[in-house]
């Protein structure tokens, strides 16, 4: 019963490809979020969701593109990936944002572009 | 420039001794306080939050923390560590608005 969970854990694949990184939460939460660990363990928010309607994007290229079905799903689908995007990608979810709100996060997902 | 700073990127300690992590941030008016903590290999998880009343915060695990707001300041303690403590730590902070913005972390490492 992960409350937070990420798919998949690791991901290794070649400079010009197309993935998708999926994220699923439990809490019955209705924001979520994805942030980027890069290689100095900084971690920056990239795109935020609540009830399916985006309402946080941060200067990200736009070959990165979350997708949202439904409020406990938040995907992020990476277009023609270049070696930068190599990263530790984090989604989190919380109730509706508010500045108090404790996020909760889920493993991560290990991205490797070779 | 950075926000939120973490002094300390690595600190090295012998079990029991005691652990100070130092976080400022650079914000004017009325911020919300997070510490963070990532154990090798697993998500982040909070250990303990500051918004307003007691500055003096407790947390999960024994950790605590103190705002001083004249120091734009919200760091870190723990009075005798373990070895299981070894873990990333980050601070974080939230203005009005709920974008978290995280220092760099601080990587402890707690020696047997």
């Amino acid at each position: 019963d992960t409350a937070v969970s990420q798919t998949p854990k690791y991901l290794v694949t070649q400079m010009g490809n197309d993935k998708s990184i999926k994220c699923e939460q439990n809490l019955g939460h209705d924001t979520m979020y994805w942030y980027k660990q890069d290689s100095k363990k900084f971690l920056k928010i990239m795109f935020s969701y609540n009830n399916k309607e985006l309402i946080i994007n941060e200067t990200v290229p736009n070959r990165f593109s979350p997708k949202s079905p439904d409020k406990a799903h938040l995907n992020l689908h990476i277009n023609s990936l270049e070696l930068g995007d190599s990263a530790v990608y984090f989604c989190a979810s919380s109730h509706p944002p508010r500045s108090r709100e404790t996020q909760y996060f889920g493993p991560g997902t290990r991205l490797l572009v070779l | 420039a950075q926000s939120v700073s973490q002094h300390n990127h690595h600190v090295i300690l012998s079990e029991a001794a005691s652990l100070e992590l130092g976080c400022n941030y650079s914000y004017g008016g009325t911020v919300n306080l997070f510490w963070y903590v990532q154990y090798p290999g697993q998500h982040l998880q909070l250990l303990l939050k500051y918004f307003s009343g007691d500055p003096l915060v407790k947390g999960i695990k024994g950790f605590e923390a103190e705002f001083i707001k004249s120091k734009f300041s919200f760091n870190l303690r723990k009075p005798s560590v373990q070895w299981s403590d070894t873990a990333e730590y980050f601070c974080a902070v939230t203005r009005d608005d709920y974008k978290l913005s995280f220092g760099a972390g601080t990587t402890v490492t707690v020696r047997a």
